[in-house]
């Protein structure tokens, strides 16, 4: 699977748009890119997912540059309990070999502040 | 109700001992799924389960096993507990042909 690099943290306003952004220069056709987030010693909780085209869902917004060699995630309007750590992950689906098994790099940080 | 539960949520338990954490869900997925989690750092993955008789190792395997008694439940044990499991546990389950995975809501473990 590709690598991936985030910014270590990030701070926004309440009510403001989030923007994370994801660097993954390495990413092959095959591979989509996950966004997950963990809130304090809570469980990851999924996001969104995308392979080339843009993606909306009912908590983000992802943007992939045409090249999809990095990516966005936006939160339209930030609550405060929508700061969590922020994961950005590249992986191929159905590879061979494929444990299923996801890889947290460090993370963006995203603090939402009132 | 959730979806993914964990049972105990927090559990303290000394050397030696031999403990098991529970991880069921509800949500018919054929996959599930060990990880451990320790300050600061990311998920480390330490068994994972394609179906009831297909059960792997994951990156961090030694110390523990697990028991898959049925497409719900999947159990972790620690045969002997040191100090050095300490650490956030983590269930997750996913459907097959699909990547997502979705997690429970953790087990705090402390070894003393």
């Amino acid at each position: 699977d590709a690598k991936t690099t985030q910014p270590p943290s990030m701070d926004c306003a309440e009510g403001r748009a989030a923007n994370l952004p994801c660097n993954h220069s390495t990413i092959s056709g095959n591979e989509y890119v996950y966004w997950y987030r963990q809130i304090h010693s809570q469980g990851p909780q999924y996001i969104i997912h995308g392979l080339k085209n843009n993606e909306t869902n009912e908590m983000a917004s992802l943007i992939i540059t045409e090249d999809r060699k990095s990516s966005t995630l936006i939160l339209p309007h930030a609550t405060l309990r929508d700061t969590a750590v922020y994961y950005c992950i590249v992986r191929a689906v159905r590879g061979s070999g494929n444990t299923g098994k996801l890889i947290f790099g460090q993370g963006t940080t995203l603090q939402v502040k009132p | 109700d959730a979806d993914v539960t964990q049972t105990p949520r927090n559990r303290i338990t000394k050397t030696g001992k031999r403990i098991m954490l529970e991880c069921s869900q509800t949500k018919g997925h054929d996959r599930m799924y060990w990880y451990r989690q320790d300050p600061g750092l990311g998920l480390q993955l330490i068994y994972y389960s394609f179906d009831v008789k297909d059960i792997n190792k994951g990156e961090i395997s030694d110390g523990y096993s697990v028991s898959r008694q049925a497409q719900a439940k999947f159990s972790l044990s620690l045969e002997s507990a040191i100090p050095n499991q300490t650490a956030l546990y983590f269930c997750a389950t996913s459907e097959q042909g699909r990547e997502t995975q979705y997690f429970g809501p953790g087990t705090r473990l402390l070894v003393l």
